[in-house]
């Protein structure tokens, strides 16, 4: 799986938009982007994937540029159940199990 | 989607020990994965168990140290073997039955 970069730590306003970055240069053609959260003392969430066009559900939208090797992860209005470890994962075929995590990004959504 | 339980939620164990961490799932699935989140770290995988065969182990996790069981589709367990406390970690389980993993809640275990 392609390895990613995110920035260690970001901070939001309650109610703005958090954008989450991450670069995936070495993504291949059949490999997803996929984020996960994990909230303090919790298992991680699924929160998103995407391929190569943007994503929306009910919890973020995704961006991929169209080189694919970086995304950003937009949560609309953040609120401070949102503060979490953001985790940004390119894996694909039949690997959607056997997930490599990086460090992530810490994001503090302050009141 | 899918609902994991994992017993125990934590644990503080002697070293020299072992501690069997089960899994249960609401759903059959074919694999299901072990990660480790020692602290302050991300997490990272042990293991991917199928039912019907032996454990695949990732580099770095042997079956000695981390055996595990796979009786049927909906449920798995881990055995943390002759614990010491460079095993306090965060356990968790994980299945992907479509294209999303699930994540039980983590068994959390203190060696001492």
């Amino acid at each position: 799986d392609a390895k990613t970069t995110q920035p260690t730590s970001m901070d939001c306003a309650e109610g703005r938009a958090a954008n989450l970055p991450c670069n995936h240069s070495t993504i291949s053609g059949n490999e997803y982007v996929y984020w996960y959260r994990q909230i303090h003392s919790q298992g991680p969430q699924y929160i998103i994937h995407g391929l190569k066009n943007n994503e929306t559900n009910e919890m973020a939208s995704l961006i991929i540029t169209e080189d694919r090797k970086s995304s950003t992860l937009i949560l609309p209005h953040a609120t401070l159940r949102d503060t979490a470890v953001y985790y940004c994962i390119v894996t694909g075929g039949t690997s959607y199990g056997k997930l490599t995590f990086g460090q992530g990004t810490i994001l503090t959504v302050h009141p | 989607s899918a609902v994991i339980s994992q017993k125990p939620s934590r644990d503080i164990c002697q070293r020299g020990t072992s501690l069997t961490i089960q899994c249960q799932v609401d759903s059959q699935v074919t694999m299901m994965f072990w990660y480790r989140q020692q602290p302050g770290q991300s997490l990272t995988l042990i293991a991917t168990a199928n039912q019907g065969s032996e454990a695949t182990y990732e580099s770095g996790f042997v079956i000695d140290k981390f055996p595990i069981s796979r009786p049927n589709l909906t449920f798995s367990t881990l055995t943390v073997s002759n614990m010491s406390p460079e095993d306090s970690s965060i356990y968790l389980c994980s299945v992907v039955p479509g294209t999303e993993a699930f994540f039980g809640q983590g068994t959390r275990l203190t060696v001492v």
